[in-house]
């Protein structure tokens, strides 16, 4: 089956700490591979990943993608109460390049 | 503002009614998709639309149905026969040539009584 799992599924933490998400898929075929932030209704794009071992970075989030272990990290530092989200991990496979398969997401709490 | 809008917010149904939720999106994109979220569950495709008078049933298209007469507009058919409708709906949109980045709109909470 075409999975994408995340973990932990929630998660919570203090101001100023530095959590790490993990996102792993199951494929064969693979062409990308998004982290979106979803606050409170619409998910917003933060990063796409296509190559192994590059990172990608925007302020304090990051994100970098191990094609030989399938599976992508989502980095956040300093992390702020606005920081509180879902992280949705989803993968592109490339076959039919406009489908999405979402993983069920981390919840983050970030407390004063 | 280019952006993709989704109404109604909030939707209250009958059991044995159909009702139809709307999508529209000014960024001139080519494709659209429509995703159900459930508490705890990831986003699950249901439709998309690839081109005008083009659509494909996603994952989970039983007891949905859309049309896609003009390229701004995706409107998604919530049927009598979709068993379990009480969910979170997303539309999305995105460019043809680099559709894996998709943008949401806010979505609409659809409640069954």
């Amino acid at each position: 089956e075409d999975k994408v799992v995340q973990s932990p599924l929630s998660l919570v933490v203090h101001e100023g700490d530095t959590v790490t998400l993990n996102c792993s898929y199951e494929v064969t075929n693979f062409r990308s591979l998004l982290w979106y932030k979803q606050e409170k209704k619409a998910p917003t794009f933060l990063f796409m990943l296509t190559s192994s071992g590059i990172e990608k970075k925007s302020g304090r989030l990051s994100s970098i993608l191990d094609k030989k272990e399938l599976s992508s990290i989502l980095n956040i530092t300093a992390t702020q109460t606005g920081d509180s989200a879902i992280y949705l991990c989803a993968r592109n496979s490339g076959g039919s390049n406009y489908k999405l398969t979402f993983g069920k997401g981390t919840l983050l709490t970030v407390n004063p | 503002d280019g952006g993709i809008t989704q109404s109604p917010k909030y939707l209250f149904r009958k059991e044995g009614q159909n009702v139809t939720l709307s999508c529209e999106q000014n960024l001139n994109h080519d494709a659209m998709y429509w995703y159900r979220q459930d508490p705890g569950q990831g986003l699950r495709l249901i439709y998309y639309s690839q081109i005008v008078n083009d659509f494909q049933k996603g994952d989970i298209a039983e007891g949905y149905s859309v049309s896609r007469e003009k390229k701004e507009s995706f409107p998604l058919t919530v049927t009598s026969a979709q068993k379990n409708p009480t969910a979170f709906y997303l539309c999305a949109s995105s460019r043809w040539t680099d559709s894996y980045e998709q943008f949401f709109g806010p979505g609409t909470r659809l409640t069954v009584l």
